[in-house]
């Protein structure tokens, strides 16, 4: 259960389009479409944003997508807004009920 | 609306225990697997341990090695966490999250955690 690699930062400015990568391996990310990523403020709780590797819960913007190819998933955000700068996290079933987190990415927007 | 409310942490000197709640609302609690998260300070997320919604499967973090133990109370809608021979390393925020099922690989919604310290 190694942590999953993610970019330590990403920026963009306001209106762009950025991508953040989650890279596992064979046995969690490429074996399952069940990757989530979450969004945390500073000092709040983690905030789900997309689950099983592509779908939005009720009530995340559209410009929030999730994609995945082979061992990588990515989270990408359009039209970025001041309010998306924060950290974020995937994370990815790892079999027999056991999960593991991505290393995090802080997402500053210019 | 959803509510996770968690509760027990506090500094523990190293090797000690600890037991922490979390107090669920607004939703059947029994249907649903809960999980425990924590964050060490200034640091990333990392999984601890998973449980079903009627309590009859458990999973944990390779690295916990046999140290915690999660349960539920469903008929006070309670999850738990007894934490044994607590080492500086698991100092962190501990955070209950709800899930469909144990292996539906998402968490949603969190609670605002609570803070275990461990340190003599």
């Amino acid at each position: 259960q190694s942590a999953l690699t993610q970019p330590a930062s990403v920026s963009g400015s306001p209106g762009q389009s950025i991508t953040i990568s989650c890279t596992g391996t064979s046995s969690d990310v490429g074996s399952y479409n069940l990757v989530s990523w979450y969004q945390q403020h500073p000092g709040k709780a983690p905030k789900l944003m997309i689950f099983e590797g592509t779908k939005r819960p009720s009530g995340v913007s559209s410009r929030f997508s999730g994609s995945k190819s082979g061992n990588t998933a990515s989270l990408t955000i359009s039209g970025l807004q001041a309010e998306d700068e924060a950290d974020y996290y995937c994370c990815s079933y790892a079999g027999f009920s056991a999960f593991v987190f991505g290393t995090g990415t802080n997402v500053t927007v210019l | 609306e959803v509510q996770l409310l968690e509760s027990g942490g506090g500094l523990v000197q190293p090797g000690g225990s600890l037991r922490l709640s979390c107090a669920a609302s607004g939703f059947t609690f029994s249907n649903y697997a809960m999980s425990w998260v924590r964050q060490a300070p200034g640091k990333g997320l990392e999984w601890v341990s998973a449980i079903s919604g009627r309590g009859d499967t458990t999973s944990y973090a390779d690295s916990l090695k046999g140290r915690f133990t999660i349960s539920r109370d469903n008929s006070k809608n309670t999850l738990y966490l007894q934490m044994n021979s607590l080492r500086a390393e698991d100092t962190a925020i501990y955070s209950c999250a709800k899930s469909p099922n144990i292996d539906s690989g998402w968490f949603d919604p969190w609670g605002q955690g609570t803070l275990v310290t461990v340190s003599s």
